[in-house]
């Protein structure tokens, strides 16, 4: 099955700063890659997606880049913010599986210092 | 988007006992559901696929007499975590993807549920 790693697993950053969050995933008919931020004891919230047609996608301060060749793909958060604190997880799928079953990473503890 | 609810939020119960947790899509119907199990500091583990109108799916490792799993109807799925013991403490939240509409992929979370087992 599709095995997807995350790093880092914490990452701490200063207010305004940006935040990188990198995904690797193993199997190549993976083609839909959403990312989600969850605070603690809440439910998780995608916050934006990308399918494999795309190698870039931006929404606002959040941008999510995919390497369908090395099977990667990257959250950028520009100008962090305080509120940005929380857990970030990536997840893969593809159509192929049960449909929508999405394969997730370990999470990354995203901290930002005002 | 579409709407997952989760019931109950919060439940608290002794060791030996069963607990149902429902799960309702409100705007969509759903023939596919999924139970995950969270514990602190960890990410989502899935726990079993609930296929409406036949037998969910479980993962490797969950016992399906332990973690039962109904799909009566298009938009409610349940699980019943029968003779519970301190460590099924956990944080259970089910998802559904929508069909149709402009993101089929998109899978929506139910807000969770905390259950302690004391």
């Amino acid at each position: 099955g599709e095995n997807v790693e995350q790093h880092p697993s914490t990452l701490s950053v200063q207010e305004g700063d940006s935040a990188v969050i990198k995904c690797t995933y193993s199997d190549s008919a993976s083609n839909y890659f959403p990312w989600y931020k969850q605070e603690l004891g809440k439910r998780p919230q995608l916050i934006i997606d990308i399918r494999s047609n795309v190698g870039e996608k931006k929404d606002q301060r959040i941008a999510v880049t995919l390497n369908k060749t090395a099977k990667h793909f990257s959250l950028h958060i520009t100008e962090t913010q305080p509120e940005d604190s929380a857990v970030y997880f990536c997840a893969a799928s593809h159509r192929g599986s049960t449909l929508g079953r999405l394969y997730f990473g370990r999470g990354t503890q995203l901290t930002v210092w005002p | 988007g579409a709407v997952v609810s989760q019931h109950p939020s919060r439940v608290i119960c002794k060791s030996g006992t069963s607990v149902k947790i429902e799960c309702r899509s409100l705007d969509f119907q759903a023939t596919t559901m999924f139970w995950y199990r969270q514990f602190p500091k960890q990410s989502l583990m899935l726990m079993a696929t609930s296929n409406e109108g036949s037998k969910a799916t479980y993962e490797q490792g969950v016992e399906k007499d332990k973690f039962l799993i109904n799909h009566a109807s298009l938009t409610l799925s349940t699980l019943t975590v029968t003779s519970a013991h301190p460590e099924d403490s956990s944080f259970y939240i089910c998802s559904a993807p929508s069909r149709g509409g402009v993101d089929p992929d998109t899978q929506y979370f139910g807000p969770g549920t905390r259950l302690t087992v004391l």
